[in-house]
């Protein structure tokens, strides 16, 4: 357990609708990572950010943006939450540089109705 | 443009025997490979890792193999046991300052009493 912690744990939304994930680390790490995962798509990359107010777009980041105002929290939010956008997201944390593992929170399971 | 490949969606194995999962990248400046297990319902979890610099890497049951030249590496379990079975994602780093990972589509590994 790298401290990770991720909020809700499942949501189902009606298409069209807001909605905001969120990631909570206790350990200070810089890099922090939203994935999804979809059947014969594996783990795909969101968004990702370096630091605080540092972000930016991953492989499948259209519809989502991120924010970071504080090192502990990474929140992703779908602006108009759409049915392609049901999946299972997943934060990452990664402690130091590149040669370091990163650890992944439990996994939101969201379903846009 | 799948970055990391991993061409076998599932893979089913003896207990005892040795599993071979194998993954396969097209990016040259990929300098850290790792593999990830993952249960139904949780969150993705290290396995092992491998530096670019090397060509072997062991702990345990779990060994890494690395060939540059082919952008090619493989996970060998051995000998496999029934609490193996998983998905299994393997994921490269391209360095730099934003120290992403990007996963492969991922392996079923069944394993069979």
């Amino acid at each position: 357990d790298a401290g990770i912690t991720q909020s809700p744990r499942h949501k189902v939304t009606e298409t069209g609708t807001p909605v905001t994930l969120r990631c909570h680390q206790t350990e200070n790490h810089r890099y922090m990572y939203w994935y999804r995962q979809d059947p014969g798509h594996g783990l795909r990359l969101i968004h990702y950010s370096y630091g605080v107010k540092d972000t930016d777009k991953g492989e499948v980041s259209d519809g989502y943006s991120v924010s970071r105002s504080k090192t502990e929290d990474f929140l992703l939010t779908l602006e108009s939450a759409t049915s392609s956008q049901t999946s299972v997201y997943f934060c990452a944390i990664r402690p130091r540089d590149r040669s370091t593992e990163a650890f992944f929170g439990q996994g939101t399971r969201l379903t846009v109705v | 443009d799948q970055q990391v490949k991993q061409n076998s969606p599932s893979l089913s194995v003896q207990e005892g025997r040795i599993s071979i999962l194998n993954c396969d990248y097209t990016n040259s400046m990929f300098d850290y490979f790792l593999w990830y297990k993952k249960y139904p319902a949780e969150g993705p979890t290290f396995l092992i890792s491998i530096s670019s610099i090397k060509d072997k890497n062991e702990d345990g049951r779990f060994t890494v193999f690395l060939n540059k030249s082919a952008k090619h590496l493989s996970l060998h379990i051995v000998p496999s046991q029934p609490g193996d079975s998983a998905v299994y994602f393997c994921a490269a780093s391209d360095g730099g300052a934003t120290n992403k990972l990007i996963f492969g589509t991922g392996t079923l590994l069944a394993v069979q009493p």
